[in-house]
C-alpha cells in the first residue's frame, strides 16, 4: 500500500530558528500533498495544499511566510516553519494522494514541534 | 455549516462489545466520499474504511463497518468485538467530489475497558 514517510518525528528548536519538516511518498507518486496542524485533543486544521511544481495554496488564516511550502518533486513536500515562536509548538502532520480525486488520504506520522 | 459533525467526544466499551462512533455530514454535492481514520496515541492517522455515495451497500473491512444512512446524512462506524488496541481517537472525514480537499470532524476518543 502506498506509504508516506514524514521526517523528523520529533524537533525542540530555540524560539527565532526555522525548523523543515519533508514528507516523501515512498512507493508512489504524489501528486498533491496536504500539510495539516493539529493543537491537542483536537481535529486536523489544513494549513495547504501543495501540488507538484507550483505553489502551494494556503487556507485562509495561515502565513504564506511563515509556514514555507516547497513540493519540488513528485515524492518530496518539505514545510519549514521560518522564525519560529512558542506559538508555533504543534503536531504538524502530511498526507499525500496518488491522483487528483484519489479515495484514500494517506498520511504520515507526524512530527511533534517544540519551541523553546 | 461544519460539513462533519462527531458529537461524542468520549466513548467508553467494554472489550469484545461492540461500539457506534455517530458522524453526520453536510453537502449538497450528490458525489462524495465518506471516511474513518483512527489516531492512536501515537499520533499517526490510519486509514480504517470509505463509503462511497453511490454505492449501493454499506462498507465493511474486518471489524469495521460503516453505517451509511444516505438520507439522514449518517455515516458512523460500527466496530465490532472491541479489543485494547481500538482505544483511539477516531475522525469522521469527507471529501466532495470531484475534489481535493478532506473535511475532517472534531474526532470521538474511544476507550476500550478490560
Amino acid at each position: 500500500g502506498a506509504v508516506v514517510s514524514q521526517h523528523p518525528s520529533w524537533v525542540i528548536c530555540k524560539s527565532g530558528t526555522s525548523v523543515k519538516i519533508e514528507c516523501r511518498s515512498l512507493d508512489f507518486q504524489a501528486t498533491t500533498m496536504f500539510w495539516y496542524r493539529q493543537f491537542p485533543k483536537q481535529s486536523l486544521m489544513l494549513m495547504a495544499t501543495s501540488n507538484e511544481g507550483s505553489k502551494a495554496t494556503y487556507e485562509q488564516g495561515v502565513e504564506k511566510d511563515k509556514f514555507l511550502i516547497n513540493h519540488a518533486s513528485l515524492t518530496l513536500s518539505t514545510l519549514t516553519v521560518t522564525s519560529a515562536h512558542p506559538e508555533d509548538s504543534s503536531f504538524y502532520i502530511c498526507s499525500a494522494t496518488i491522483a487528483y480525486g484519489a479515495n484514500v488520504l494517506t498520511f504520515g506520522a507526524g512530527s511533534r514541534l517544540t519551541v523553546l | 455549516a461544519q460539513k462533519i459533525t462527531q458529537t461524542q467526544p468520549g466513548m467508553f466499551v467494554q472489550e469484545k462489545e461492540a461500539v457506534t462512533l455517530d458522524c453526520t455530514y453536510d453537502t449538497s454535492d450528490p458525489s462524495y466520499g465518506l471516511f474513518w481514520y483512527k489516531q492512536p496515541s501515537s499520533g499517526e492517522m490510519i486509514f480504517l474504511i470509505y463509503q462511497g455515495s453511490y454505492d449501493q451497500q454499506n462498507a465493511t473491512e474486518g471489524r469495521y463497518s460503516l453505517n451509511f444512512q444516505k438520507a439522514r446524512k449518517s455515516a458512523n462506524l460500527v466496530i465490532s468485538a472491541s479489543q485494547l488496541g481500538d482505544s483511539a481517537m477516531y475522525f469522521c472525514a469527507m471529501r466532495e467530489e470531484p475534489g481535493n480537499q478532506f473535511y475532517f470532524g472534531t474526532g470521538t476518543s474511544l476507550t476500550v475497558i478490560p
